[in-house]
């Protein structure tokens, strides 16, 4: 099944522990994005990546970083997280910048206190 | 600053009714205007598209309105169903020649919560 996965769906931390969220697609795109999604905000891009090694912010990047090693997988790393980064993430992938669909994975809610 | 506005942020309607969602977008580098459904527990879906040079597309009961000129979009359910209740999100993604977005990003309006009553 085609499919974007994300791990894990839920996560409850503490400020300053390092964190990764995983995700992961089984449709060989080349574009990959992750989004936050807040209440009265809608989604906010953190980061994107057009290809393989291709990296680069988005709107809301602070305190975020990312990696694109592998044409599958692009994990989001909270290296401190912070109680602002409490939100509802998701992550997305298209077949290249100007295809007509992002597919989104199920989310992860993170809560960071 | 949100390039993306979108209203109202909640709509209850009656089986049957005809909610509307609308959408305002400031750059005019924008080349392709998705609306995206999100059920609760999971991510945003496409549910239908369009570009400007369209002023109307219609898949099913869904229909999206574009007007260029003013630089707005509305997303409108025909005869909306219990089923259809979930967080609507409309979005404009930059062009090849965006100025002040990047190319294939999905700029987001604020979603839309619709309740269909039985």
């Amino acid at each position: 099944e085609a499919q974007v996965t994300q791990n894990p769906r839920y996560l409850i931390t503490v400020t300053g522990k390092k964190l990764t969220v995983t995700c992961s697609q089984n449709m060989n795109h080349e574009y990959m994005s992750w989004y936050r999604q807040d209440p009265g905000l809608g989604l906010r891009q953190i980061y994107y990546s057009m290809n393989v090694e291709v990296t680069d912010k988005g709107d809301v990047p602070e305190g975020y970083k990312v990696s694109r090693k592998e044409k599958r997988n692009f994990p989001l790393i909270l290296e401190s997280p912070s109680p602002n980064q409490t939100s509802l993430y998701f992550c997305a992938s298209s077949l290249s910048a100007g295809s007509s669909e992002q597919f989104f994975g199920p989310g992860t809610r993170l809560t960071v206190l | 600053q949100q390039q993306v506005k979108q209203s109202p942020q909640s709509l209850i309607v009656q089986k049957g009714g005809i909610p509307i969602i609308n959408c305002a977008y400031e750059n005019t580098a924008f080349d392709y205007f998705p609306w995206y459904q999100q059920f609760p527990g999971k991510g945003p879906a496409l549910l239908i598209a369009i570009r400007p040079d369209v002023s109307e597309k219609k898949e099913g009961r869904f229909t999206i309105s574009f007007n260029k000129s003013a630089k707005q979009f509305s997303l409108h359910i025909m005869d909306s169903q219990p089923g259809d209740s979930a967080t609507y999100f409309c979005a404009a993604r930059g062009g090849l020649y965006a100025g002040g977005t990047s190319y294939g990003k999905l700029t987001f309006g604020q979603g839309t919560i619709l309740t269909v009553h039985p």
